[in-house]
């Protein structure tokens, strides 16, 4: 897990309100992954980004979620009008290319009262 | 989406080996067989990989069945730190080209001190 930054490590939302979390890859990594984890359930994947590219965003829900990896900053998961069904931990992975080893942050988790 | 079938959970003693299986049968030629596991409140933690031929580290070994229709990560003496929910994946990189992980639900494994 070392190298991958996330923040914050946990936030609160009220319903309505907009939460954005921020990935900061390992050195030398240019590849981004987002997953999702519900409670007591496994990992979902999200999102896989490529500086200022999405390559595959097959897991992301429709509406009020979107991601982006520009090309200097960190990555950014942005859900807006958020839930109580969005209330989950959030993870990063990064990698150096299509197919290398991934390795994850320690997640952000977000709770919406 | 290649799958994988991971017992749900799974008991050792301390200091004794432990034999986590894993089923994937429908494996494609070029898929390759990680393991990560999660420890509570923590991101996913990558323990090893593999395509053909058994591998090992300093954290565990792989054995791949050699019609690689199944695998079996093998801790060679358990502690009370390994466990956790450990995920065996196998990356896609076949037919959608992304390398996404997909995870399932895993193997929670319990040591017993």
């Amino acid at each position: 897990n070392a190298g991958v930054m996330q923040n914050p490590r946990h936030l609160v939302r009220r319903r309505g309100q907009e939460a954005r979390l921020r990935c900061s890859p390992m050195k030398g990594h240019s590849h981004v992954y987002w997953y999702r984890q519900l409670p007591e359930e496994g990992l979902k994947f999200m999102v896989y980004l490529q500086k200022e590219n999405i390559i595959d965003e097959s897991g992301m829900p429709k509406e009020r979620f979107s991601a982006e990896f520009p090309k200097e900053g960190p990555s950014i998961l942005r859900i807006q009008q958020v839930v109580r069904g969005d209330s989950a931990a959030y993870f990063c992975a990064s990698s150096t290319g299509h197919g290398n080893t991934i390795y994850f942050g320690e997640g952000s988790w977000l709770t919406v009262v | 989406d290649a799958k994988t079938t991971q017992p749900n959970s799974m008991e050792s003693n301390e200091e004794e080996p432990v034999h986590l299986p894993c089923n994937h049968s429908t494996i494609s030629g070029t898929d390759y067989i990680h393991w990560y596991r999660q420890l509570p409140s923590q991101g996913p933690e990558y323990v090893i990989h593999g395509l053909t031929s058994n591998v090992n580290n300093r954290m565990a070994s792989l054995a791949i069945a050699e019609d690689r229709k199944s695998s079996t990560l093998i801790l060679h003496r358990a502690t009370l730190r390994d466990a956790a929910v450990y995920y065996c994946i196998l990356r896609d990189g076949g037919t959608s080209g992304t390398y996404k992980y997909i995870f399932g639900t895993g193997t929670r494994l319990k040591v017993l001190a």
